[in-house]
């Protein structure tokens, strides 16, 4: 298994252009997260989803979106990058059989400017 | 609301000295305990977990914790640490009731093993 495989490794945007970022997984795993990694801030969550169909907002959804077509895939949408923005970007996933346990793509480094 | 804090931003050790990392949460419902472990330019591992039964808990690499309910810690320990454990380590909660699995997480502490 590959596991949690994100896309691309390392961005730079300039400041209004928009991207997607890229989450898979193959374990089967109901729930996926994205999380963005500031210095001394720890991870804080962006989105989640439940499974297919099911997105609801984390503790900074502001200038982001999800989708979830599909149970593998869960990509965040950067519409009109600011450099807030910058930040490493983590996609997880989990199932409910885990309590909780979560595992990790590699991230993804965004850099506006 | 759940909150972690953990109380060391930078922990400096020689190797195979133990270390202990510090973890206190605020929390009005039940919850389980994590410690994940992040080398850098990686994504994050689990080394442990709390969900029930035995305070004290063994995880990976010869990392334990202990549960402490009455001081609401969870504090993680190494009695003799390597120059490959340095990384960045996270404590985090998640509600026994939340269906979604949602994770909270401290701020992090850097473990740096010196030779």
């Amino acid at each position: 298994n590959a596991g949690v495989t994100q896309t691309p490794k390392f961005r730079i945007l300039k400041i209004g252009q928009s991207m997607t970022l890229q989450c898979a997984q193959d374990m089967n795993h109901n729930y996926m997260y994205w999380y963005r990694q500031d210095p001394g801030m720890g991870l804080k969550l962006i989105y989640y989803s439940v499974g297919a169909g099911i997105t609801d907002k984390g503790e900074v959804p502001n200038g982001y979106n999800v989708s979830r077509s599909t149970t593998e895939d869960f990509p965040l949408r950067l519409e009109l990058a600011a450099p807030s923005q910058t930040s490493v970007y983590f996609c997880a996933s989990s199932t409910p059989g885990l309590a909780g346990e979560q595992y990790f793509g590699p991230g993804t480094r965004l850099t506006v400017t | 609301a759940q909150s972690v804090t953990q109380l060391d931003s930078q922990v400096p050790v020689f190797e195979e000295a133990p270390v202990e990392l510090r973890c206190n949460y605020s929390s009005s419902v039940s919850v389980y305990l994590f410690w994940y472990v992040q080398y850098p330019n990686q994504g994050l591992q689990l080394l442990l977990k709390y969900l029930s039964g035995s305070t004290l808990v063994k995880g990976i690499n010869g990392f334990e914790a202990e549960f402490n309910k009455s001081q609401t810690s969870f504090h993680l320990r190494k009695p003799s640490v390597h120059i490959s454990d340095t990384a960045e380590y996270f404590c985090a909660v998640s509600e026994v009731r939340d269906q979604g699995g949602k994770l909270i997480f401290g701020q992090g502490t850097e473990l740096s093993v010196k030779p």
